[in-house]
């Protein structure tokens, strides 16, 4: 079962920055927590994932509070490519079997 | 990043058939796969993972006599549908982690099938 919280959409102005929050207020001491997206009909897209400390790549940041109960995904200048569905996933191994939530639908709006 | 590869990445067929998916690793290895299933307007449901070499696992509720699964190299697993029924109508993803590295899972692009 997905042990994860997301609001269901979001909107955002196209070149400002994307928060997208996300709960796990049940996470245990060795999952990881992953983000990916996903476009519509197409196969789920990597995004950035992270244990404990904040972590950043060339398509985002996330952001982990200290006790891990809740994380953000920042993508720092959306655009209208960004539009997608965003999911928050827990899971205790890289490249583990996920199960999804319901994710945030983002809107780049332009 | 690695990729996996889909096929077919449509497929429409008459009810009462059985429809193959395919979903290959091309430039890694992959001793485990996991099939998703996503209907319309929802979210990734795990269906079972695949297991070189071995019987696949299969989520709770899911039929494996319906759904069936072989994972006959490091390289491929397969996705069988039998006996279809317009109700099986869904979008089917796979993933494959790359075996003994510290990586993402990465997905497949998919497979529409829609059984009439």
């Amino acid at each position: 079962d997905a042990k994860t919280t997301q609001p269901p959409s979001m909107d955002c102005a196209e070149g400002r920055a994307a928060n997208l929050p996300c709960n796990h207020s049940t996470i245990s001491g060795n999952e990881y927590v992953y983000w990916y997206r996903q476009i519509h009909s197409q196969g789920p897209q990597y995004i950035i994932h992270g244990l404990k400390n904040n972590e950043t790549n060339e398509m985002a940041s996330l952001i982990i509070t200290e006790d891990r109960k809740s994380s953000t995904l920042i993508l720092p200048h959306a655009t209208l490519r960004d539009t997608a569905v965003y999911y928050c996933i827990v899971s205790t191994n890289t490249g583990n079997q996920f199960y999804f939530g319901t994710g945030t639908s983002l809107t780049v709006i332009p | 990043g690695a990729v996996v590869s889909q096929h077919p990445s449509w497929v429409i067929c008459k009810s009462g058939t059985s429809v193959k998916i395919e979903c290959r690793s091309l430039d890694f290895q992959a001793t485990t796969m996991f099939w998703y299933r996503q209907f319309p307007k929802q979210s990734l449901m795990l269906m079972a993972t695949s297991n070189e070499g071995s019987k696949a696992t299969y989520e709770q509720g899911v039929e494996k006599d319906k759904f069936l699964i072989n994972h006959a190299s490091l390289t491929l697993s397969t996705l069988t549908v039998t006996s279809a029924h317009p109700e099986d109508s869904s979008f089917y993803i796979c993933s494959a982690p790359e075996s003994g590295a510290q990586t993402e899972a990465f997905f497949g692009q998919g497979t529409r099938l829609t059984v009439v």
